[in-house]
């Protein structure tokens, strides 16, 4: 599966829109991206997923460029709640699921 | 997104004793489930992948005799750490499969293990 890399952490203020964004440059034609997200001694929690241009939650945007060596996950007016460790996963299709967590990105978020 | 729960959340014993952990999907029936390991400040690494009715596949490094799987029902799987060791301390989640036709995994709350 495609390694994937992200910045190790992050810092904003409320309010403001973040962008944090996922390299993965060997990412497979059936490879799809995923994107989790981690509270201290918690379960990490689905956010969104997709495979290609832009899917929009209620929670979050996630933009895939057309070669989808990258993906942005955007969340809109961040709160301090959204202070937590946000995971890219590359996920191959049928393939046993199989996630393979890398070191994630801890966004913190200021008042 | 699907319901999984883990009992207990947090759980303290002595070196050398067996600890049973449990993972329920209680809003749907799962075939497969998954269970990880977290250090402090580390990412989740993945320890075996639970399977309905027969063995469990564990990763490599990981010690099947040390870390039992039981998956006996569609809602049910199960973690002993026997004979564990300070080592064995960490943070134990599980994970389901969201449905056959779907990659989506939902985790459970995490159970913290602490060996004395």
């Amino acid at each position: 599966l495609a390694k994937t890399t992200q910045p190790i952490s992050m810092d904003s203020y409320e309010g403001q829109e973040v962008n944090i964004t996922c390299s993965h440059n060997n990412i497979a034609t059936n490879d799809y991206i995923t994107w989790y997200q981690q509270f201290p001694s918690q379960g990490p929690r689905f956010i969104i997923q997709g495979y290609k241009t832009k899917v929009t939650n209620e929670v979050a945007s996630l933009f895939i460029p057309a070669d989808r060596k990258s993906s942005t996950l955007s969340l809109p007016r961040v709160s301090l709640s959204d202070t937590a460790v946000y995971y890219c996963l590359v996920v191959r299709r049928n393939a046993g699921n199989m996630l393979t967590f890398g070191g994630g990105t801890r966004l913190m978020v200021k008042p | 997104g699907a319901v999984v729960s883990q009992h207990p959340s947090r759980v303290i014993c002595k070196s050398g004793t067996s600890v049973k952990i449990e993972c329920r999907s209680l809003d749907f029936q799962a075939t497969t489930m998954f269970w990880y390991r977290q250090f402090p400040k580390q990412s989740l690494m993945l320890m075996a992948t639970s399977n309905e009715g027969s063995k469990a596949t564990y990763e490599q490094g990981v010690e099947k005799d040390k870390f039992l799987i039981n998956h006996a029902s569609l809602t049910l799987s199960t973690l002993t750490v026997t004979s564990a060791h300070p080592e064995d301390s960490s943070f134990y989640i599980c994970s389901v499969r969201a449905g056959v036709d779907t990659d989506t995994q939902y985790f459970g709350p995490g159970t913290r293990l602490t060996v004395l």
